[in-house]
């Protein structure tokens, strides 16, 4: 199973935008990356997955470099509402594991 | 609606008293897992299942038993509770799709046991 590592917590501001970067050194060949966001007493939500290069849609996107040893979850623009647990996955479905996330708080 | 629904979504409970949490999915999905949630720890795995009658464990499957006898039920039995397992539990499913790779989690069940 690839492990990820993930920044613990970030801080931001309204209207930036949010770089949250993964590390997956392990990673295998067919794995997948994916992220899930998470409020306070909810289940996570997906939000993108990809393989390799570039995967946007209309809430994020991802940048995945040739050797997929990291991936980056950009987030345009924060608002408060964006404050959560951003988690960083690979695998399949099968193998999904969730670490502890990255802590991020949008401040006003 | 498309929902992954949990049931009961609190319960407080007494040490050794059996306890099962359901979870029904209306998607026709093929996987499905439980995980908990505790402060710190992010969501371990306990349980999945990758079809019906095709159960696995997961990292933390000790206390915790499962079936899976319809594709679209889940459940989560604890045979004898203990307050170790007093933590917020999710029931999560997705289609065995590579390609799309998505879990759909359920609104959570919080057990605390006595």
């Amino acid at each position: 199973l690839a492990k990820t590592t993930q920044p613990i917590s970030m801080d931001s501001y309204e209207g930036q935008e949010v770089n949250i970067t993964c590390s997956h050194n392990n990673i295998a060949t067919n794995d997948y990356i994916t992220w899930y966001q998470q409020f306070p007493s909810q289940g996570p939500r997906f939000i993108i997955q990809g393989y390799k290069t570039k995967v946007t849609n209309e809430v994020a996107s991802l940048f995945i470099p040739a050797d997929r040893k990291s991936s980056t979850l950009s987030l345009p623009r924060v608002s408060l509402s964006d404050t959560a647990v951003y988690y960083c996955l690979v695998g399949d479905i099968g193998d999904m594991r969730f670490g502890a996330g990255t802590r991020l708080t949008v401040k006003p | 609606e498309a929902q992954v629904t949990q049931n009961p979504r609190y319960l407080i409970t007494v040490t050794g008293k059996k306890l099962t949490v359901t979870c029904s999915q209306n998607m026709n999905h093929e996987y499905m897992s439980w995980y908990r949630q505790d402060p710190g720890l992010g969501l371990r795995q306990i349980y999945y299942s990758m079809n019906v009658e095709v159960t696995d464990k997961g990292d933390v499957p000790e206390g915790y038993k499962v079936s899976r006898k319809e594709k679209r039920n889940f459940p989560l039995i604890l045979e004898s509770p203990s307050p170790n397992q007093t933590s917020l539990y999710f029931c999560a499913s997705s289609f065995w799709d590579r390609d799309t790779g998505e879990l759909f989690f359920g609104e959570g069940s919080r057990l605390t046991v006595l």
